[in-house]
């Protein structure tokens, strides 16, 4: 299965900042996920993210708070902008290889 | 549209006991269907998969049945250690779209 690193692992930012996480995958992946999951729950998918066009956003998500970028077929970043303490979670990527997916390690965002 | 339903916990358990986590789901057409695992400060880990009808996913000495007459695909260990406490999630993957149950934190006690 595709080999994920994601960064950072941690971080604590203050309420109003911007923090962006970065994912590098070992092959080129058509499609990046990224997904968000807040203290006791599970997974929720954010957007979609293909290279060489817009990221898909789903519902509740929006462009402005939750950039993407997708440079590359090996690489993307999330930014989450104008934080506030209910953004505080744990942001996943993930790719899908050989029926199934594989995510980093995750980055736990804590905002104060 | 899709989705998992999988048993509420926490579970709580005593070392070498048998585990059993229910996940039932609800699909159209013929899902694949996964169990993750995330230990405490890490991400999620595949744990085992499945993908298609009567197929046993196993890994780590965990097992799971895809069942399509019951829709299920419940999570087995004939002994737990106290490494195995973390959250197990189940999933379904189906039409480009991946779901994900609420997850059931499993602890298991010396």
């Amino acid at each position: 299965s595709a080999v994920i690193s994601q960064k950072p692992s941690r971080d604590i930012c203050q309420r109003g900042t911007s923090l962006t996480i970065q994912c590098q995958v070992d092959s080129q992946v058509t499609m990046m996920f990224w997904y968000r999951q807040q203290p006791g729950q599970s997974l929720t998918l954010i957007a979609t993210a293909n290279q060489g066009s817009e990221a898909t956003y789903e519902s509740g998500f929006v462009i402005d708070k939750f950039p993407i970028s997708r440079p590359n077929l090996t690489f993307s970043t999330l930014t989450v902008s104008n934080m506030s303490p209910e953004d505080s979670s744990i942001y996943l990527c993930s790719v899908e290889r050989g029926g199934g997916y594989t995510f980093g390690s995750g980055t736990r965002l804590t905002v104060v | 549209g899709d989705s998992v339903t999988q048993m509420e916990g926490p579970v709580t358990l005593s070392e070498e006991a048998f585990l059993t986590i229910n996940c039932t789901y609800t699909a159209t057409g013929y899902p694949s269907l996964f169990w993750y695992v995330q230990y405490p400060g890490e991400g999620l880990q595949l744990l085992l998969k499945a993908t298609k009808a009567d197929d046993k996913g196993s890994n780590k000495g965990f097992e799971a049945t895809y069942r399509k007459e019951t829709t299920s695909f419940h999570l087995e260990k004939g002994s737990v250690q106290v490494s195995d406490s973390a959250v197990y999630f189940c999933a379904l993957h189906n039409n480009n779209d991946m779901r994900f149950g609420a997850g059931t934190r499993l602890t298991v006690k010396p």
